[in-house]
């Protein structure tokens, strides 16, 4: 299996721009979740999806963060405004429903640097 | 608010040494808690999954615990190796949500 693949891998980029991330989970599983990662603040769980549909989004910061599952396959992570404070390694995950508790499994990341 | 705190932050230890990483959360009402490996530059790779109705897990060399009534779950690595160093996460779930604590970076000297 190929893993969750998220591009791009690393991102440099000015502030005021607009940052789009994507992700493509493992394929058959329905639950995908996009996660930031930083030194102050570990990491945190931004959003959650389930069959496509957005389940819980109260890790969002603000309304410059959006995200988007339009198929099974593909998902996005955008900023809109981007600011030097959004830098950070963005994760995204995927697991299957089969049972209560199944792992979940990660890409390997955005690492995105905000100038 | 769940927090999920793990001591030490970081740990430097002899290759072949036995040793346990440690983890507390606050809020026992959960429905699994996973450890995590994170290599630098990497995603996390999911090592054991303990369900809040268990005790334990095993995957080779690694024994992870759970003692939810006290908010404390233990991970053991046996007989360490120089490929054990890496940062080790653990994570509380409750539904789909992952809490996670701040790790313990691990470095075994060969």
């Amino acid at each position: 299996d190929a893993g969750v693949i998220q591009s791009p891998r690393h991102e440099v980029t000015e502030m005021g721009q607009e940052v789009t991330l994507r992700c493509k989970p493992i394929s058959g599983h329905d639950y995908l979740f996009w996660y930031r990662q930083t030194m102050m603040r570990g990491l945190e769980l931004l959003i959650y999806f389930n069959n496509n549909v957005p389940i819980d989004d109260s890790g969002m910061p603000e309304d410059r963060f959006s995200a988007k599952m339009p198929n099974a396959s593909f998902s996005t992570l955008k900023i809109q405004p981007s600011e030097p404070r959004d830098s950070a390694v963005y994760f995204c995950a995927s697991s299957a429903t089969q049972g209560r508790s199944q792992p979940q499994h990660f890409g390997d990341g955005t690492r995105l640097s905000i100038l | 608010k769940q927090e999920v705190t793990q001591i030490p932050a970081a740990l430097s230890v002899p290759e072949g040494e036995n040793l346990v990483l440690n983890c507390s959360f606050t809020d026992s009402a959960i429905y699994n808690l996973q450890w995590f490996r994170q290599d630098p530059g990497k995603g996390l790779t999911s090592l054991l999954l303990i369900q809040s109705s268990q005790r334990e897990q095993t995957s080779g060399r690694l024994n992870a615990s759970l003692d939810k009534s006290s908010g404390r779950s233990t991970l053991y690595i046996a007989a360490s190796q120089p490929g054990d160093s890496a940062t080790y996460l653990c994570a509380v779930s409750r539904a789909q949500k992952l809490v996670f604590g701040q790790g313990t970076r691990l470095t075994i000297n060969p």
